[in-house]
């Protein structure tokens, strides 16, 4: 079975500061999605970034990026110029390749943005 | 643009009793998710559909019952609600197709059994 691990229960950043949240995975499949959830205080879950497990390249949106590392199953998220409105709990997360498959979730990393 | 609608968004319920959700997912999305997110827990996954048939199930109780309507809109039904059902239900919803099939997730339905 899949799992997720996200080591970090809590951190904090200075406001405009860059964060790094850690998540590992564990799968034995060779074609799968890999994403990165915000979850504000709302409690609405948004989707930040997504990695596909073929693609080499890391991917990026604006100030938020990932460091995929798919021998160490690895997948971080860095936070650029944190912002106040970033203070949410994040959430790693697996989806396997077959195209219906549920989400699997890490037990989330909340972050405090310190002014 | 359109997005997941859940209803209600909150809900208060005495122990033993019964509650209804509902789904509208996204116009043409074909296939709905339901995960629950217990008090500072990870949502975990609940069931899911794909065109009206159940595609996959998770750690769903045996006192929870879906399912997925000809206009696609899901309703997951809760009977003899305990105290540990209160939480934070989402609904997500994807289209089948070549690509990643993200799952846009609606607001929840928050759960209070007293």
């Amino acid at each position: 079975a899949q799992t997720v691990t996200q080591s970090q229960p809590e951190m904090s950043v200075q406001e405009a500061e860059t964060v790094t949240l850690s998540c590992t995975y564990d799968t034995s499949e060779s074609d799968y999605y890999l994403f990165w959830y915000k979850q504000p205080p709302s409690r609405q879950m948004i989707l930040v970034i997504r990695q596909e497990a073929y693609k080499q390249q890391n991917a990026t949106e604006n100030r938020f990026s990932v460091n995929f590392q798919k021998a160490a199953k690895s997948f971080s998220l860095k936070i650029s110029d944190s912002q106040l409105g970033d203070a949410a709990m994040y959430f790693c997360a697996y989806r396997s390749g077959n195209r219906d498959d549920k989400i699997i979730f890490g037990k989330g990393t909340r972050l405090h943005i310190l002014p | 643009a359109a997005g997941v609608i859940q209803s209600p968004r909150h809900l208060i319920k005495e122990k033993r009793e019964t509650a209804t959700l509902k789904c509208y997912p996204i116009p043409r999305h074909d296939t709905v998710y339901w995960y629950q997110q217990g008090p500072g827990q990870d949502p975990q996954f609940l069931i899911s559909f794909y065109e009206k048939m159940q595609s996959d199930k998770g750690s769903i109780p045996d006192r929870f019952s879906a399912q997925q309507f000809s206009d696609y809109h899901s309703e997951l039904n809760m009977s003899s609600l305990e105290l540990g059902d209160s939480a934070l239900y989402f609904c997500a919803s994807s289209i089948r197709g070549p690509s990643t099939n993200e799952q846009f997730f609606g607001p929840g339905t928050r759960l209070t059994v007293l």
